[in-house]
């Protein structure tokens, strides 16, 4: 069956730090993956996207790797901050028009 | 820019009763998505529209959810009758093209069916 996999345990750590965190993916051949931020009470918000032919993506703090040979990306902050305490979303692209959201990953960046 | 409002913010209903959604998406753009969020869950889509035609509805439990996006705009989102496993934060969306890139989600509508 299809799936999309994120850490459901929840990642703690330094502020300075960085944060790492992985999405894993099975019977899909995603054309592109997403990842968005999302706080309590909050609606997703988009951070970045990277295609099947790309292999690394970033901006500011942020970077996104997506390996289709693995079926597997990572998302990292550098220099993390407290601010940057929150679930991040994995969301996969199954084609056509469909896109598929893991459950996320809960981030707590201690001062 | 203004971002995707919706309404009300929350709703308590009981089970049975029936509840409505409201979503205005950012201005232009053409595709507007629900998604439906279980606590601990990520969104499930349940219906997108591309203007105001439907894109996919293959997921919206169509004998008791419906939706509708008048001239290409705004859109509401009906559940009729409510069951206690709808309790969930509903999601609207938009994105300037129909390919699922860059979601612009709003803050959502907590729906609690006691």
């Amino acid at each position: 069956s299809q799936k999309i996999e994120q850490n459901s345990e929840a990642l703690n750590i330094q502020e300075g730090k960085t944060a790492t965190l992985t999405c894993n993916y099975t019977n899909y051949s995603p054309a592109y993956l997403q990842w968005y931020r999302q706080d309590p009470g909050r609606g997703p918000v988009f951070l970045l996207l990277i295609r099947e032919n790309e292999k690394e993506k970033r901006k500011e703090r942020l970077k996104v790797t997506f390996d289709t040979t693995l079926k597997q990306s990572l998302f990292h902050i550098t220099a993390s901050q407290p601010a940057d305490s929150a679930t991040y979303l994995c969301a996969l692209n199954t084609g056509g028009f469909k896109t598929i959201f893991g459950a996320g990953t809960r981030l707590f960046v201690k001062a | 820019e203004a971002g995707v409002a919706q309404s009300p913010r929350y709703k308590i209903i009981e089970k049975r009763q029936s509840v409505a959604f409201w979503c205005n998406p950012i201005s232009g753009h053409a595709t507007l998505y629900w998604y439906q969020q279980i606590l601990g869950q990520g969104p499930k889509l349940l219906i997108q529209f591309q203007n105001n035609g439907v894109v996919d509805d293959s997921q919206l439990p169509k004998d008791r959810f419906s939706a509708e996006r008048l001239k290409g705009v705004d859109s509401t989102l009906k559940i009729q009758p409510a069951k206690l496993e709808d309790s969930a934060v509903y999601l609207c969306a938009s994105s300037l093209e129909g390919f699922n890139e860059k979601l612009f989600f709003g803050s959502g509508t907590q729906l609690s069916v006691l």
